[in-house]
């Protein structure tokens, strides 16, 4: 069984950053695209970063390009996620999430537990 | 990129009921649509993906189709355990967006 576990969230004043982390368990690590997704308080979800498996090549969404930038350790099963510039909006639950490329589409298939971000002054 | 619209955004509905939710995509998608349920203070789950294939171990009562553009979600016989929120999710190219949610409730 695939277990994601987040950690690394916390208050955090605007301008400032955090490393979130998300160990994983119970799977090939190195073969998996893995992402994180946040979902701001009582709002829905949005996709932030993926990364490839060997760590070559990332994405990430518009609203937090140049800002956050996603890794990986294989050696340790550990995504990584640091988060700088920090603004209100960026205020969540981020949440480490497994990727399934099938047909053609990718899709997330597990999910981990979450880890808040809180940003304010 | 790619806008994703669900409707309605929330739903009230009785145990036994069928519901449908549907998930609009601004540009041609194919069948590259996925399905989530969450439930509160909980990740989301992983229900449905290329649109219509149901996950191991989700119940036969959901089921998906669509493709294109126009999707939708039906839960039939709706359990206590479905009054959740769903959320469709575009899967094709390299920015993949969330419809905002539909609450069953």
């Amino acid at each position: 069984e695939v277990q994601l576990l987040e950690s690394g969230g916390g208050l955090v004043q605007p301008g400032g950053s955090l490393r979130l982390s998300c160990v994983a368990s119970g799977l090939t690590f190195s073969t998996y695209v893995m992402s994180w997704v946040r979902q701001a308080p009582g709002k829905g979800l949005e996709w932030v970063s993926s990364i490839g498996g060997r760590g070559d090549g990332s994405l990430y969404a518009d609203s937090v390009k140049g800002r956050f930038t996603i890794s990986r350790d294989n050696s340790k099963n550990t995504l990584y996620l640091q988060v700088n510039s920090l603004r209100a909006e960026d205020t969540a639950i981020y949440y480490c999430a497994k990727g399934l490329n099938w047909g053609g589409g990718h899709y997330f298939d597990s999910w981990g537990q979450g880890t808040l971000v809180t940003v304010s002054s | 990129d790619i806008q994703m619209t669900q409707s309605p955004s929330s739903v009230s509905a009785s145990v036994g009921d069928r519901v449908t939710i549907t998930c609009r995509a601004s540009q041609h998608i194919s069948s590259w649509l996925a399905w989530y349920q969450q439930k509160p203070g909980q990740a989301p789950k992983f229900l449905i993906s290329h649109a219509s294939i149901l996950q191991t171990g989700v119940p036969s009562r959901f089921s998906g189709s669509g493709s294109g553009t126009d999707f939708s979600l039906t839960i039939s016989n709706l359990q206590p355990e479905d009054f959740a929120t769903y959320y469709c999710q575009q899967a094709g190219g390299v920015s993949w967006a969330f419809g905002q949610g539909t609450k069953v409730e």
